[in-house]
């Protein structure tokens, strides 16, 4: 079946500008995670949704960044007024239940450059 | 908190030779671990996982074995090949709460020269 798919999977933008990103996660998978990938912090979580429960938001590095999953499927990751060091490769991945030790399958990514 | 390191790169080898990526870890409970190849141009896969103590895992030649006395997950190889050229990603998952986020090691570059 079709993976997670990422769009857009480029995008340039300046400072202060507004991005949306959006993740469509395998089909009938609950839980759903963006990640942040650098060249200087290697891979990061962001946050994450499982199901209808609030999402953990603990790895958002400021209040810039704010995401939202519309009818536990497609999740947008939006980030507010764009700085250079938000520039990244940024990965959504889900997977199919809530247990410890499931697989994540990963999108291919959104790459963002901020001018 | 928890945490993972993994040795540094990028490691070059000739095709053929034996591999081992050093894996440790830091973690509060009982987690789950996780190897992630990333192919040049390619999303992140899982390679192999293990889910407790002295678990094996294994996919496409490579292993790695769950060693809760030294808390590691090395990863090897016996004999590798032009096309395992990539970044490979140690992880673990926090067992005992649920579903969590990964937790990556840095990332190691292997390059394989014919």
């Amino acid at each position: 079946g079709a993976g997670v798919s990422q769009s857009p999977s480029n995008k340039v933008t300046e400072k202060g500008k507004d991005v949306e990103l959006r993740c469509d996660p395998i089909s009938g998978h609950t839980a759903l995670y963006w990640y942040r990938q650098s060249l200087g912090q290697g891979l990061e979580f962001l946050i994450y949704f499982q199901g209808n429960s609030a999402p953990d938001k603990s790895g958002l590095p400021s209040d810039r960044f704010s995401a939202e999953r519309t009818g536990g499927s497609v999740s947008t990751l939006t980030i507010q007024r764009t700085q250079q060091e938000d520039s990244a490769v940024y990965l959504c991945a889900s997977s199919p239940q809530h247990a410890e030790g499931e697989t994540q399958y990963f999108g291919p990514g959104t790459r963002l450059l901020v001018l | 908190g928890n945490s993972v390191t993994q040795m540094e790169g990028p490691v070059t080898l000739s095709e053929e030779a034996f591999l081992t990526i050093n894996c440790t870890y830091t973690a509060t409970g009982y987690p789950s671990l996780f190897w992630y190849v990333q192919y040049p141009g390619e999303g992140l896969q899982l390679l192999l996982k293990a889910t407790k103590a002295d678990d094996k895992g294994s996919n496409k030649g490579f292993e790695a074995t769950y060693r809760k006395e030294t808390t590691s997950f090395h990863l090897e190889k016996g004999s590798v090949q032009v096309s395992d050229s990539a970044v490979y990603f140690c992880a673990l998952s926090e067992r005992d709460s649920g579903n969590t986020p990964l937790v990556f090691g840095k990332g190691t570059r292997l390059s394989v020269i014919a």
